[in-house]
C-alpha cells in the first residue's frame, strides 16, 4: 500500500538552529513528493516539491530537500530556524495510480527563542 | 491571481442536521479534491472530480457523504445527519489536469455539537 510516514511528532528547535524533518514513503516507483506548511487556522502552503531531476531541491522561505531513492526518504532541512516557522509541516506524495495526494500525519515544529 | 476559496470559514452545527460546504476552485483548473484533517492528523483524501469524467469517490467514509460540481466550477460538499466525528477541518484543492501539484484553499473549520 501507498503510504507516507513522518516520524516525529512534534519537534523543538531554538531560534537560529538547523532543522531536519523527517519523511519516508512507501511506492514501488519513485513519486511526486511534496511538502506543506500549515500554521494555525490557515491552509496548506506548498515550500517545495520534487518531480525529477536534481535530488536537491529548493523551496521557499530557505527551507530545501533532499530525494533519496535508496532511502526512500524526501527531509526538509533549514539551516537556521525563525520563530516564524513554528507550524505544521505535512509531506505528501503523488502517484498517478490514485489521484490524490497521500499525506503523512504532520510533524508540529515548535521554536523556542 | 485568485485562489482557491471556501465557505463558510467555520461551521457549527447540531448533531444530526445537514451541512453544506462549498469550494471555488482557482479558475481554468479542472481538477477538484475535499480532503478532511481531524484535530492532530493528517489529511484523508475524501473526493476526486477531473472534468466531466465521473469522480473519484473511493475516499468517502459513509453514504451521509456527498459532493456535486458543476463543469468545472464550483463544488458542494455535503454531510447528512451529521455526527460528532464529522467534527474536522474541511480543506479543497484544485489542480491543472496534467499536473499532480495541488492548491489548497483554507478550509472550512465543522464543529458538530
Amino acid at each position: 500500500a501507498q503510504s507516507v510516514t513522518q516520524p516525529d511528532i512534534h519537534i523543538t528547535v531554538s531560534e537560529g538552529a538547523s532543522l531536519e524533518l523527517r519523511c519516508n514513503y512507501s511506492y514501488g516507483a519513485t513519486p511526486y513528493l511534496f511538502w506543506y506548511v500549515q500554521s494555525p487556522g490557515q491552509g496548506l502552503q506548498l515550500l517545495l516539491k520534487y518531480f525529477s531531476g536534481d535530488t536537491l531541491v529548493q523551496g521557499i522561505k530557505g527551507f530545501e530537500a533532499e530525494f533519496k531513492r535508496s532511502q526512500s526518504s524526501f527531509n526538509l532541512r533549514k539551516p537556521s530556524v525563525h520563530w516564524s516557522d513554528a507550524a505544521e509541516y505535512f509531506c505528501a506524495m503523488y502517484t498517478g495510480t490514485a489521484s490524490k495526494l497521500t499525506f503523512g500525519t504532520g510533524t508540529r515544529l515548535q521554536v523556542t527563542l | 491571481g485568485a485562489g482557491v476559496s471556501q465557505s463558510p470559514s467555520n461551521k457549527v452545527t447540531e448533531k444530526g442536521k445537514d451541512v453544506e460546504l462549498r469550494c471555488d476552485p482557482i479558475s481554468g483548473h479542472t481538477a477538484l479534491y475535499w480532503y478532511r484533517q481531524r484535530l492532530g492528523q493528517g489529511l484523508e483524501f475524501l473526493i476526486y472530480f477531473q472534468g466531466n469524467s465521473a469522480p473519484d469517490k473511493s475516499g468517502l467514509p459513509s453514504d451521509r457523504f456527498s459532493a456535486e460540481r458543476t463543469g468545472e466550477s464550483v463544488s458542494t460538499l455535503t454531510i447528512q445527519r451529521t455526527q460528532q466525528e464529522d467534527s474536522a477541518v474541511y480543506l479543497c484543492a484544485s489542480s491543472r489536469s496534467t499536473s499532480p501539484q495541488q492548491y489548497f484553499g483554507p478550509g472550512t473549520r465543522l464543529t458538530v455539537l
